[in-house]
């Protein structure tokens, strides 16, 4: 059974400073990653896809890798911002899936502060 | 502003009482999805319409009622709901669907602001 964790759950940084976060899947057989912010009281913004056979997308500021191997996924986020305080969610697509289901890690609750 | 739009914003109904939920999105996805998401928990599946049709039922009670009208529309019956089902509920939409061949979900799921639902 595929389980996705983020760590940490939370996190609190100053403006500016360039943050990591951490997503972990158990099985490695995934068709693609997907990152999502999600404000308080949101729906989920779709921040980067990053298929099985890649290793890392970029938008901006934001710049997310995929080790399937190792299990792992991290989203970079560079020049933190107050605007970036949110929940990021992270979700795999099994790759034997034929329901396109997305399975998702807890989240990670992000506070920049000014 | 997200390209997905759901209404109500909020929802107050009573045990008794039949409402729905309607989510609308004109970017001619083909996939939409209904999710329900409990207060600091990541959002569940409930159901999957690919090509207007019924693909995938996450074994939702029946008090939940899917109905893909068109493309473009898609609504959430409810009835005889309990306190415990209420939440935020999401709807998607996504460019791939499923179909008789394996599906190549590659694009992002494109979500709405979602419906708070309160059961009293």
């Amino acid at each position: 059974k595929q389980e996705v964790t983020q760590i940490p759950a939370a996190l609190s940084v100053p403006e500016g400073e360039n943050l990591v976060l951490n997503c972990s899947f158990t099985d490695s057989a995934i068709y693609n990653l997907q990152w999502f912010r999600q404000d308080p009281g949101k729906g989920l913004t779709s921040l980067l896809l990053i298929q099985s056979s890649q290793r890392e997308q970029t938008s901006g500021r934001l710049n997310a890798s995929l080790d399937k191997s190792s299990g792992r996924s991290t989203l970079y986020i560079a020049a933190s911002q107050p605007g970036d305080s949110a929940t990021y969610l992270c979700a795999v697509i099994h790759g034997s899936s034929n329901t396109g289901k997305l399975i998702f890690g807890q989240g990670t609750t992000l506070q920049v502060k000014p | 502003d997200t390209e997905v739009t759901q209404t109500p914003k909020h929802l107050v109904m009573g045990m008794t009482n039949k409402k729905s939920l309607k989510c609308e999105q004109h970017m001619g996805h083909r996939a939409m999805y209904w999710y329900k998401q409990k207060a600091k928990k990541p959002p569940e599946l409930m159901f999957v319409y690919s090509y207007e049709k019924l693909s995938i039922n996450e074994s939702v009670p029946s008090r939940f009622s899917p109905e893909c009208p068109n493309s473009s529309l898609l609504n959430l019956h409810l009835h005889a709901l309990q306190p415990e089902d209420s939440a935020l509920y999401l709807c998607a939409s996504s460019q791939d669907g499923t179909g008789l061949l394996r599906p190549a979900w590659n694009s992002p799921l494109h979500f709405g602001n979602g419906t708070r639902l309160t059961v009293t």
